[in-house]
């Protein structure tokens, strides 16, 4: 089964609007960390914003936030004001205690911001 | 501060030929991963190791060796390349970060697209 489940391979979003990356994840470990990443066309993985499983509010960095949905194990990415820098991949990764060092990436959602 | 250094950024090879992918990291971090990235599926692990001294199987091992040659580098080697091993490789570092240490993000190098030929 994947770990990591992105199920938008693109998406579309016009400029000063909001959007949601969607991020499903699968673990029966209680200690977890989700994370989610940028690559913009350039290549590089630029690290986003983190979310713990004991972390009892949503995380937010700026113009990103979490929605966090436990129960659901979904993770969410929401993206407000979304500006044409915002058009890149985004990954959205899972590291357990149980497995130790490994990440888990999702298959990515490609977004586009149009002016 | 350099982060994660890999070399080369790009790479023609030969089917058959071998070549090693190098990475550093300055960030004194114990775990190193190497990962591909090929389109529709994400980031796929090969290798990765926890501290200076080990190494494991990540989830598409087959064709790849790996070398920890101590904390801050990690080498990926293809010993006779296919044209199936056509990507982008990444390595990335973390840290264990002490108690939670699931918590800490991993930081990626600039990638190396590979293509063979």
């Amino acid at each position: 089964a994947q770990k990591i489940t992105q199920t938008q391979p693109g998406m579309f979003v016009q400029e000063k609007e909001a959007v949601t990356l969607d991020c499903t994840y699968d673990t029966s470990d209680p200690s977890y960390g989700l994370f989610w990443y940028k690559q913009p066309s350039s290549g590089e993985m630029i690290f986003l914003i983190y979310q713990g499983s004991y972390d009892q509010q949503n995380a937010t960095e700026g113009r990103y936030s979490l929605n966090f949905q436990k129960a659901r194990k979904s993770a969410n990415l929401v993206i407000s004001a979304s500006q044409l820098g915002d058009s890149a991949m985004y990954f959205c990764a899972m590291r357990e205690r149980s497995t130790g060092n490994q990440f888990y990436f999702g298959t990515g959602t490609s977004l586009t911001v149009i002016p | 501060n350099a982060g994660v250094t890999q070399t080369p950024k790009f790479q023609v090879l030969k089917t058959g030929q071998s070549m090693t992918l190098q990475c550093a990291q300055d960030m004194n971090h114990n775990s190193m991963y190497w990962y591909r990235q090929d389109p529709g599926m994400g980031l796929r692990l090969i290798y990765y190791s926890a501290s200076e001294g080990t190494t494991d199987k990540g989830e598409v091992p087959n064709g790849y060796n790996v070398s920890r040659l101590n904390k801050r580098e990690f080498s990926l080697r293809l010993e006779s390349a296919a044209p199936s091993q056509t990507s982008v490789y990444f390595c990335a570092s973390s840290t264990p970060g002490g108690r939670d240490f699931w918590s800490t993000e991993a930081f990626f190098g600039q990638g190396t697209r590979l293509t063979v030929v």
